[in-house]
């Protein structure tokens, strides 16, 4: 168990809808951070935040992506309009000691 | 270029056989280094970190690291079936980054009795 948690574990969606994943790790953690994979591929940085300041955005995070972390606890990332691009595991990690990060299950991601 | 480049698999070993996995970066900033075990449908599990130049053991796991190379690898002893993963080599970012690791694309390990 690493301490994160996501919901859901699994979203289908249609193409131009909005989905919003969740990420709590069990205890308040000082970042947190997304993470987007796709098949075969290392996982790539979207943005962390520590506490609740968003503090770096990757380029690959479009205007049709958002995220949040009201109070510093969990987070939310949104996306609005899905494209069938945007199908991938979306995870989330927490950090640990000596700059260690841990991830959730993740959330799969299919957009039909 | 890719910043975080492993070498190109698969990888598939006999049972008992030591399984050598290696990773370059091209961020000479980067002051942190993970090996992430990661099974088909899963997420990335922490197996090994590294901060110095040099030799970290843990168990089967061996992490290397060569700052003055940009190379980090990672040696598992005794190779199980149980060990048949990708395995992902992850550097940290240096400078106004600090936090964001950088993945490498990944070597798919097959352990075979």
């Amino acid at each position: 168990d690493t301490g994160v948690s996501q919901d859901p574990r699994h979203k289908i969606t249609k193409r131009g809808q909005n989905v919003t994943f969740r990420c709590d790790p069990i205890s308040e953690h000082n970042r947190l951070y997304w993470y987007r994979q796709t098949l075969g591929q290392g996982p790539e940085f979207l943005t962390y935040f520590q506490n609740e300041a968003q503090l770096e955005k990757s380029r690959l995070l479009s205007d049709r992506f958002s995220a949040e972390r009201p109070k510093g606890s969990f987070s939310t990332l949104e996306i609005q309009r899905t494209e069938q691009g945007d199908s991938a595991m979306y995870l989330c990690a927490r950090s640990g000691g000596l700059n260690e990060q841990f991830f959730g299950p993740g959330t799969r991601l299919t957009v039909l | 270029q890719k910043e975080v480049e492993q070498n190109s698999g698969p990888l598939s070993v006999p049972e008992g056989a030591i399984a050598s996995l290696n990773c370059t970066y091209s961020d000479r900033g980067s002051q942190s280094f993970f090996w992430y075990r990661q099974y088909s449908g899963k997420s990335p599990e922490l197996i090994m970190s590294i901060y110095s130049n040099g030799d970290k053991e843990d168990g089967r796991f061996t992490a290397q690291l060569n700052k003055a190379s940009q190379y980090v690898s990672l040696l598992i002893r005794d190779s199980q079936p149980s060990d048949s993963a990708t395995y992902l080599c992850a550097v940290e970012a240096g400078g106004t980054s600090y936090g964001k690791l950088t993945f490498g694309q990944g070597t798919i390990l097959t352990v075979h009795p």
